[in-house]
Parts: structure tokens; sequence; C-alpha cells
């Protein structure tokens, strides 16, 4: 299984903040990476594919990058409403595999 | 608007079957993918399996091969994950997630409320 080690785990930040979250794969995936966030209670939403495509409809503080075998998620201005939990996804190779999660809380 | 409803909580004995369900709406049904995601409490996301309805394809992850059982109906536009004897480990969440092709391959795009299910005797 191709591994996907999500750091931080968890992130404090204040309203206005820029905040990025890593993903790394022990294998190469590029492009076929997402990015999801979860509030709790909710089930997740799609906020990006293929490493930095901007699903639909997502605001546009939010953007993708990658360096190699590791991917970032940006936030250029946190917003009340990003306060959240943030997975990243591989879908590169069966069986699909999610990093552990970044929660984004109030500093 | 894709839509994907899922059904109710389930309160189930070990060695209970169950069969929880995910009614589609909103688009082709039969040529999109719909794979299914556990989620532990208060844990990550975790696949389980893929399938094609319009000829029942499956990709099962391999931890769930012979535990679970994924099956479509396509007149009623629902996909279902069914399991005949329940361990108090398969409590959990249960999202289902329609897939959504990029020019190469697939990616979860619009996801079911959830189906909490907890095993407990």
């Amino acid at each position: 299984d191709i591994q996907m080690t999500q750091s931080p785990s968890t992130l404090s930040a204040s309203v206005g903040d820029r905040v990025t979250i890593t993903c790394r794969a022990d294998k190469n995936i590029s492009p076929w990476l997402a990015w999801y966030q979860q509030k709790p209670g909710k089930a997740p939403k799609l906020l990006i594919h293929d490493v930095s495509t901007l699903e639909t409809g997502v605001p546009s503080r939010f953007s993708g990058g990658e360096s190699g075998t590791q991917f970032t998620l940006s936030i250029s201005s946190l917003q009340p409403d990003d306060f959240a939990t943030y997975f990243c996804q591989q879908y590169s190779n069966y069986p699909y595999t999610f990093g552990q999660g970044t929660k984004v809380e109030i500093k | 608007e894709v839509r994907l409803v899922q059904s109710g909580a389930e309160v189930k004995k070990p060695g209970e079957s169950l069969k929880i369900s995910c009614e589609t709406s909103g688009y082709s049904f039969p040529t999109f993918w719909v794979g299914w995601v556990r989620q532990m409490p208060g844990k990550g996301l975790e696949w389980m399996g893929n399938i094609f309805p319009r000829d029942s394809d499956t990709r099962i992850r391999p931890s769930f091969q012979g535990q679970v059982t994924l099956s479509a109906d396509k007149s009623r536009r629902t996909v279902f994950l069914q399991w005949s004897s329940l361990r108090a480990s398969d409590s959990g969440i249960y999202y289902c997630a329609r897939l959504r092709r990029s020019p190469g391959d697939y990616y979860f795009d619009s996801w079911g409320q959830g189906t909490l299910v907890s095993v407990s005797s």
C-alpha cells in the first residue's frame, strides 16, 4: 500500500493567517492526489484534485502544490469557515489511501 | 445536482447481518464508479472498495475481502454495502462517494452523509 504521511496532525492558527499542510507519499503518485475538508459530523468535501485543480465552488484562497513526492495544501488567508480537519488522498493505485488528517483549530 | 443519500444509523449485535444503502440522483448512475469509505470513531478515512454499477465490477481492499459485499441495483440507482456477520470492530461511520474521472484516474467528488453502524453485545 502507498503510505501517505500528513503533517502536522494539529495546527493552531488565527483568522487571516496563511497555513500550509503537507502530505508525503512513499511512492510516486503525481498527479493523482486530492484534498478534502471535513467538519465535525459531516462528510468530507472535495477541495482539490489532481494535485492543484480547485473543485468548482471552492474559494480561491485554497491552493495545492507539489515538490517531488511532497504535496501541500495552502490556505492564503484563513477564514472562520475553514476551521476543520483536512485529509489528503492518493488515487494513483489501489488501495486508495488517505493521510491521517490535520485538524486546523483556532489559536 | 449530484446527490447521494444513505440509509439511517444501525445498532446491531455481533454475528448479525446488515445491508446499508446509498441512493443516488442527478447523474448517469450506471457510468460512474461509487466507493465506500470507513471512518472509525475519531479516526481517519479508510477506503473499502468501489463498484461500477453498469456491470457490478468491483475493487475491494484486500483487508475487506470476504468481509463485505458491494452490490448495485440499477433500477433503484442504489448501491449497497453488506456484512453477513458483523464484529464489534465494524463499528464506525460508512460513507459512499461517487468517483469522477480526471484525465487519468478517479477521485471522490460527491459524498453521502454517512451511515453510523454500532455493533455491540
